[in-house]
């Protein structure tokens, strides 16, 4: 069975640190580029980060970019997201989730399509 | 950025009533676009990609339309657990940026 197995999340105060887990199962990870989502309470869901199939290509949210890393280990068959400097608006449920790929020649990356395999989420309080 | 609007922000209708809920792109996507469905305390489902393609396994009263910046999520005839909200969301570049959301309710 296809599955995503997120875990990391729990209380950090304004400021700190915290790193997400990714767990794949039921497939090959290194065969697919990987996102993170997010949903706030009472909010909607939010992009949040991209890491391409093969070494190369990461995009981030602007509301992230210089503060998140996402990282991967095959070898694992993981996915990670550093979260640093951490603000209360990044309270949510972080869910891990595989996009289709398509490789773009023209600018010479890949792409991530729809989301077709999600996790079940951890949640990230941001809290003094 | 591209922008991506949703209408309505709510909806109520009777089990059997045709829904459809729109998806404006603030600028051309072509047919970058999929549609999720989320019940409360569950995780997101794709029910539709490449704006018209139905997921696998997906019911066949949902169906999608549009291209460029015009997309509609049609639900033939709505289902008591058909009750979730629904995201589009836009992937022909990042961000990767999703609607505001269409909370669907039953009447």
């Amino acid at each position: 069975e296809v599955q995503l197995v997120e875990s990391g999340g729990g209380l950090v105060q304004p400021g700190g640190s915290l790193r997400l887990s990714c767990a794949a199962s039921g497939f090959t990870l290194s065969s697919y580029g990987m996102n993170w989502v997010r949903q706030a309470p009472g909010k909607g869901l939010e992009w949040v980060s991209y890491i391409s199939s093969s070494v190369g290509t990461i995009d981030y949210a602007d509301s992230v970019e210089g503060r998140f890393t996402i990282s991967r280990d095959n070898a694992k068959n993981s996915l990670y997201l550093q979260m640093n400097s951490l603000r209360a608006e990044d309270t949510a449920v972080y869910y891990c989730a595989r996009p289709q790929e398509y490789y773009d020649y023209v600018w010479g990356r890949y792409r991530p399509l729809h989301m077709d395999v999600w996790g079940k989420g951890t949640t990230v309080t941001v809290s003094s | 950025d591209i922008q991506m609007t949703q209408s309505p922000s709510s909806l109520s209708a009777s089990v059997g009533d045709r829904v459809t809920i729109t998806c404006r792109a603030s600028q051309g996507i072509s047919n970058y676009l999929a549609w999720y469905q989320h019940k409360q305390g569950k995780v997101p489902k794709l029910l539709i990609y490449a704006a018209s393609t139905l997921q696998s396994g997906v019911p066949s009263r949902f169906s999608g339309s549009g291209s460029g910046t015009d997309f509609t999520l049609t639900i033939s005839s709505l289902q008591p657990e058909d009750v979730a909200t629904y995201y589009c969301q836009k992937y022909n570049s990042a961000p990767l940026t999703f609607g505001q959301g269409t909370k669907l309710e039953i009447k």
